[in-house]
């Protein structure tokens, strides 16, 4: 596609249970980052990656969280044990060739809500 | 410390008047960048602007218009003759060059609504 895309557009699950958000990034993007968007509040940097490898991934609240992207396309978020405190809109986003003081701009997916009860 | 300000939560104002977002951003960093972004209901960021802190031209395209003053850090945006397509929630953020990837702090956002 054109955009970024990310899938599951919605997620409800169970405290304590496991959960996989997936990130499609534009093509031909080398890197990807993940935020997350809590109700009311800007976008919070998770992690970012440049082509395979976690080049930051500061934002990380916890061990919980966890994001690999194998093959330097697809990425995908992985939460463990989720907390109600996880609910959140988990966005994706891309951008070409990234170099470090370059300002690149960064495009975003439609992001990913999760709520957990 | 890196942040960025909007200190306007919500606005409301009725179609064709103007209207004007407050941004004001923190940064140690000499070089940075600056951004704004609208957020429909749909969720997606759209990106609208990038600056360079080197450039403190004034920018307009079409209804929309940025200013940008490093003397007070700010980085507002004005909408002229606002249009109910407009009503989304705008986020500034901030890019500091130091900062590998370019990784964009936000803030809070303004949620604007337009009125017919």
């Amino acid at each position: 596609g054109a955009g970024v895309s990310q899938t599951p557009s919605n997620k409800v699950t169970e405290k304590g249970k496991y959960v996989e958000l997936r990130c499609d990034p534009i093509s031909g993007h080398t890197a990807l980052y993940w935020y997350r968007q809590s109700l009311g509040q800007g976008p919070e940097f998770l992690i970012y990656f440049q082509g395979t490898g976690a080049a930051d991934d500061s934002g990380l609240p916890n061990d919980r969280f966890f994001a690999v992207r194998p093959e330097g396309s697809v990425s995908t978020l992985k939460i463990q044990r989720t907390e109600r405190g996880d609910s959140a809109v988990y966005l994706c986003a891309s951008s070409p060739h990234p170099r470090q003081g370059s300002g690149n701009t960064i495009y975003f997916g439609e992001g990913s809500w999760l709520t957990v009860v | 410390a890196q942040k960025v300000t909007q200190a306007q939560t919500e606005i409301s104002v009725v179609e064709k008047e103007d209207v004007t977002l407050d941004c004001v951003y923190e940064t140690r960093d000499t070089t940075y960048y600056l951004f704004w972004y609208k957020q429909p209901p749909s969720g997606e960021l759209v990106f609208l602007i990038r600056r360079n802190s080197f450039d403190e031209q004034n920018e307009i395209s079409g209804r929309y218009s940025w200013n940008f003053q490093k003397s007070t850090s700010s980085f507002n945006f004005t909408i002229t003759a606002s249009q109910v397509v407009d009503s989304a929630v705008y986020f500034c953020a901030l890019s500091e060059a130091q900062n590998q990837g370019g990784k964009l702090i936000f803030g809070q956002g303004t949620e604007l609504s337009v009125k017919p």
